[in-house]
């Protein structure tokens, strides 16, 4: 069965430092790959995705994700920490190809130091 | 840009009442999914509908059902309410069916209390 394993549950970084929020997947197929951000409250935010080609892919908010068929990870990064940024990050896998249904990881909580 | 539109935002209900949950998509967009996301939890799927008919079916309870009307809106039906159903309740849509590489997007999600 597909699944999603976020090894970090929570992740403290200072400002102005970088992150790498990991992601490991299993799928038997050619992965659809996503990462949601959701504030406190909020609802989820699309940040990247991955369907073919290119595998490091560029998202909002200065965040990229690369991914690695090899390793069966999908690791987020982002160059420099705002203390915007912290929130919990899904990882997120489009559990079959027909139905669109997404499995989730279980989040990682980023908190962010001044 | 138009999102998904989910209404209530927050809903408090006793236990063995009704809610009922609305989802307008983004314009255009003919698929709806809903999530339910308990406390701490990562977003569990429930339904999802494609032009009005239901396209999959995850760990939805008995007690729940749900539609989708041909303004392609939808609304999710909750009986019956118990002490667990308490959790964020989340509408996505996406265009084009549930095709693997449909991008799908969610609405800020309605928060149910049962009390």
């Amino acid at each position: 069965a597909q699944s999603v394993t976020q090894p970090d549950i929570h992740i403290t970084v200072s400002e102005g430092a970088s992150l790498e929020l990991r992601c490991n997947y299993s799928y038997g197929a050619t992965p659809y790959l996503f990462w949601y951000v959701q504030s406190p409250g909020q609802g989820l935010q699309l940040l990247l995705k991955y369907f073919s080609g290119d595998t490091l892919v560029q998202g909002i908010k200065g965040f990229e994700a690369e991914f690695k068929r090899s390793q069966s990870s999908f690791n987020l990064r982002k160059p420099s920490v705002h203390w915007s940024d912290a929130a919990e990050y899904f990882c997120a896998v489009i559990g079959s190809s027909n139905t669109g249904k997404l499995i989730f990881g279980q989040g990682t909580t980023l908190q962010v130091k001044p | 840009a138009a999102g998904v539109i989910q209404s209530p935002r927050h809903l408090i209900k006793e236990k063995r009442e009704t809610a009922t949950l609305k989802c307008y998509p983004i314009p255009r967009h003919d698929t709806v999914y809903w999530y339910q996301q308990g406390p701490g939890q990562d977003p569990q799927f429930l339904i999802s509908f494609y032009e009005k008919m239901q396209s999959d079916k995850g760990s939805i309870p008995d007690r729940f059902s749900a539609q989708q009307f041909s303004d392609y809106h939808s609304e999710l039906n909750m009986s019956s309410l118990e002490l667990g159903d308490s959790a964020l309740y989340f509408c996505a849509s996406s265009l084009g069916g549930t095709g693997g590489s449909n991008t799908i997007y969610f609405g800020e999600g309605s928060w149910l209390t049962v009390v």
